[in-house]
């Protein structure tokens, strides 16, 4: 069946870190992955979308990479703030166009 | 609006009472979209509406649950007889246009439904 896996421990860092999520899925074939942000008590923002031919793709302090080999996208934000606090979730789109959402990683930048 | 509009943000309601969850999409936006989350856990999808099209209803947990979407912009999530097992927050999001492989959504902020 269809699976997205995130690592749903919480990961922990200093500020001015680097943060790297992660982001399996089996038995798709995605032309699409997007990742979003969720703060508490509010709905997910989105991020970044990033194609399957596109090995990188990035936004300010953000980068999102995509391999569609190792069925695996990676999410990092440089010079992590504690403003960047929150749970990150990525998204694949299946065939009929509905976007199935990952369980979420929590990100916990201290000061 | 500028934004996806949910109404009540919270609801709490006693076992086996109907309760009727709003949302307001973006205007102009073509697809609507409901997920169910509880705590601690992603993303569930429900239903999904594409313009005029027949909704997909394939994540509807048991027919309790509808949905209806009216003139292609209002949507109503019903859930009938509720259930203890029913808490958790109910999202909604549009989206510009939903057959596409882009489809950014934009989400409300939710409706905490707790049961009694």
């Amino acid at each position: 069946s269809q699976k997205i896996e995130q690592n749903s421990e919480a990961l922990n860092i200093q500020e001015g870190k680097t943060a790297t999520l992660t982001c399996n899925y089996t038995n798709y074939s995605p032309a699409y992955l997007q990742w979003y942000r969720q703060d508490p008590g509010r709905g997910p923002v989105f991020l970044l979308l990033i194609r399957e031919n596109e090995k990188e793709k990035r936004k300010e302090r953000l980068k999102v990479t995509f391999d569609t080999t190792l069925k695996q996208s990676l999410f990092h934000i440089t010079a992590s703030q504690p403003a960047d606090s929150a749970t990150y979730l990525c998204a694949l789109m299946d065939s009929s166009y509905k976007l199935i959402f990952g369980s979420g990683t929590r990100l916990l930048v201290r000061p | 609006g500028a934004g996806v509009s949910q109404s009540p943000s919270n609801k709490v309601t006693e076992k086996g009472k109907d309760v009727e969850l709003r949302c307001d999409p973006i205007s102009g936006h073509t697809a609507l979209y409901w997920y169910r989350q509880s705590l601690g856990q992603g993303l569930e999808f429900l239903i999904y509406f594409q313009g005029n099209s027949a909704p997909d209803k394939s994540g509807l947990p048991s027919d309790r649950f509808s949905a209806e979407r009216t003139g292609g912009s209002v949507s109503t999530l019903t859930i009938q007889r509720t259930q203890q097992e029913d808490s958790a927050v109910y999202l909604c999001a549009s989206s510009l246009q939903g057959k596409s492989a882009k489809n950014i959504q934009y989400f409300g902020a939710g409706t905490r439904l707790s049961v009694l």
